[in-house]
């Protein structure tokens, strides 16, 4: 059962486009919601992370918004750059004895064009 | 302060033998993670270990094993290896002490393909 989905799979944009990725979940005992940016041969490195008592985290080009009714998050990019070309994964994680259990988005892959 | 480090990076066996991967978690770190990546399944996860514990299980059968040691050192073996398990395993150290919830910091995987 796939408890987090993500979308869209891919997606393409221009220099300076704001790319938004989607996330949505159902299990109402997730308590912690990270994204993780992977390149080619690479393991997944933290990009940003929240928690559901707030509804936006900014930190540099990343903003995070999460609404907790539609139990849904999204990940947005300003101001993207070729380099920022790489798959994005969101993630969630219950609290009590689950610290240490991400349940992961299928992952999206982002194109940045020149 | 070093990162994750995994060995080996690559690995290639055959259906039907056994496979033991091992991970270096960061200094300090006392929980340990596995999880395996392919393209049709995502990011699964395995198994984690603090204190020598196995404290949560994924999905997967029997086949997959872990452990970890006192140094919070941590490895996984996979017995009668089949052509699906072909995949990059990952493992992901974190602080993660009860009541704390924290970052889990990957390593850069290993890539097992069986023939």
């Amino acid at each position: 059962q796939q408890q987090v989905k993500q979308s869209p799979q891919s997606l393409i944009v221009q220099k300076g486009g704001i790319p938004i990725i989607n996330c949505a979940y159902e299990n109402t005992a997730f308590d912690y919601f990270p994204w993780y940016q992977q390149f080619p041969g690479k393991g997944p490195a933290l990009l940003i992370a929240i928690r559901p008592d707030v509804s936006e985290k900014k930190e540099g080009r990343f903003t995070i918004s999460f609404n907790k009714s539609a139990k849904q998050f999204s990940l947005h990019i300003m101001d993207s750059q070729p380099g920022d070309s790489a798959t994005y994964f969101c993630a969630a994680r219950a609290g009590g004895t689950s610290y240490g259990k991400l349940t992961f988005g299928q992952g999206t892959i982002l194109t940045v064009h020149p | 302060k070093a990162g994750v480090t995994q060995t080996p990076r690559y690995l290639i066996k055959t259906r039907g033998q056994q496979v033991t991967l091992s991970c270096s978690p960061i200094s300090g770190h006392r929980s340990v993670s596995w999880y395996q990546q392919t393209p049709g399944q995502g990011l699964q996860f395995l198994f984690e270990y603090f204190s020598e514990t196995q404290r949560n299980k994924g999905n997967f059968p029997g086949r997959f094993s872990g452990r970890q040691f006192s140094n919070s050192r941590s490895e996984m073996n996979v017995s009668t290896l089949e052509l699906g398990d072909s995949a990059l395993y990952l493992c992901a150290s974190s602080l993660a002490g009860q009541g704390i919830a924290d970052t889990q910091y990957f390593g850069p995987g290993t890539r097992l393909t069986v023939l």
